[in-house]
């Protein structure tokens, strides 16, 4: 399966600032995706990253809060914007390509003061 | 609605009994079921998948259509087993729908 490295491992933000996450994978992929799993829950998906056009939100999320890019197959940033303590989470990036299983990267975790 | 259900938050069991963790799902199509598993400070892994129909690491999981489950059986529960599972559903358009997860404990 494809090595997926995620940037930063954690950090911990100011409240209000904005954070981006990156995603890097080895090879390229058809589909890459963005998750959030807030403490002690489940996975949830913020949005669906599109090659070359805007991402694909999920119910609940937006872009102005979570922007998104695709510039290629192999690499996707997810911006955290304007943060507050509700965003305290790990974010983690997964990568599949048609009928082929999703594989996660290690997740950011991301603590806001 | 698309919803995967793990009724269960915690299943503490002895090294060496049977081990099922349970999955109901709830979708319109036909579904594809998955289930990962994340050990102590690792990485979200992918551990079966319905339609490869195999066992990995003793475990295995038989999708129900009639029951709407896919639970994940271990006649033997081995410590390092111990992690927490989740079930997911991926629907027509790749995306996972994860259940809440359920924390296997295995003591000695």
């Amino acid at each position: 399966s494809a090595v997926i490295s995620q940037k930063p491992s954690r950090d911990i933000c100011q409240r209000g600032t904005s954070l981006t996450i990156q995603c890097q994978v080895d090879s390229q992929v058809t589909m890459m995706f963005w998750y959030r799993q807030q403490p002690g829950q489940s996975l949830t998906l913020i949005a669906t990253a599109n090659q070359g056009s805007e991402a694909t939100y999920e119910s609940g999320f937006v872009i102005d809060k979570f922007p998104i890019s695709r510039p290629n197959l192999t690499f996707s940033t997810l911006t955290v914007s304007n943060m507050s303590p509700e965003d305290s989470s790990i974010y983690l990036c997964s990568v599949g390509a048609g009928n082929q299983p999703q594989h996660f990267g290690d997740g950011t975790r991301l603590s806001i003061l | 609605a698309q919803r995967v259900t793990q009724p269960e938050k915690l299943l503490s069991v002895f090294k060496g009994a049977p081990v099922e963790l349970k999955c109901n799902y709830s979708y319109s199509g036909s579904p594809e079921l998955f289930w990962y598993v994340q050990y102590s400070r690792q990485r979200l892994q992918l551990l079966l998948r319905h339609i490869s129909r195999e066992s990995i690491k003793g475990f295995t999981a038989d999708l129900n259509k009639g029951e709407t489950s896919f639970h994940l059986k271990k006649p033997f529960a081995q410590e390092e087993d111990s992690a927490m599972y989740y079930c997911a559903l991926r629907d027509s358009s790749y995306k996972l729908i994860f259940g809440s997860g359920t924390r296997l404990l295995v003591r000695p």
